[in-house]
């Protein structure tokens, strides 16, 4: 079937600490794969995706490149913000664009000052 | 952006009763909404898809007649707990999309529902 896996929390960094948060998959077919962030008290929203390999989804200094060789889709960014601290879930979809997102867990950062 | 209203925030009630949550797109027109659950520690689980004006579709293993979904206008869809029960507390989040090429959806901030 299909699933994601991403990296359990919480993740606790300094500002201005490198970040990289863990995303694999399993798929049938060729799915389309995103990062959703969930600020303190409001609703999911996409952060960025990629549609095919090797495809790299960048947003507000966040990246993440489609490996299918390795089934990942690992979220990164060079220097985090106290304003980076969310949720962020890791999410898949089969199907084209009608099909339906599968979510990882969701992994919650800290950015501490 | 697209913003999509979910309300309330939290509810607790006793069991027995039935809860209904409310879902507004409000600034764009809804064609598709869909309704997840979270456990503590847990994914999002999508519990059913409604298009405006018919039936929703259930995923396996969620009950329809348990979880009543509405979705009478292109803006609000609601889901009812009938007579809620412990184990259906949880985080129930819901999210809409208005179809287009990427049909991307544009969630709630979730409800928090405790049964006592």
């Amino acid at each position: 079937g299909n699933s994601v896996t991403q990296m359990e929390g919480p993740v606790t960094l300094s500002e201005e600490a490198f970040l990289t948060i863990n995303c694999t998959y399993t798929a049938t077919g060729y799915p389309s794969l995103f990062w959703y962030v969930q600020y303190p008290g409001e609703g999911l929203q996409l952060l960025l995706k990629a549609t095919k390999a090797d495809d790299k989804g960048s947003n507000k200094g966040f990246e993440a490149t489609y490996r299918k060789e390795t089934t990942s889709f690992h979220l990164e960014k060079g220097s985090v913000q106290v304003s980076d601290s969310a949720v962020y879930f890791c999410a898949l979809r089969v199907g084209g664009s009608q099909g339906n997102l599968i979510f990882g867990k969701g992994t919650k950062l800290s950015v501490k000052p | 952006g697209a913003v999509v209203s979910q309300h309330p925030s939290r509810v607790i009630c006793k069991s027995g009763t039935s809860v209904k949550i409310e879902c507004r797109s409000l600034d764009f027109q809804a064609t598709t909404m869909f309704w997840y659950r979270q456990f503590p520690k847990q994914s999002l689980m999508l519990m059913a898809t409604s298009n405006e004006g018919s039936k929703a579709t259930y995923e396996q293993g969620v009950e329809k007649d348990k979880f009543l979904i509405n979705h009478a206008s292109l803006t609000l869809s609601t889901l009812t707990v009938t007579s809620a029960h412990p184990e259906d507390s949880s985080f129930y989040i819901c999210s809409a999309s208005f179809g287009g090429s990427q049909n991307i959806q544009y969630f709630g901030a979730g409800t928090r529902l405790s049964v006592l």
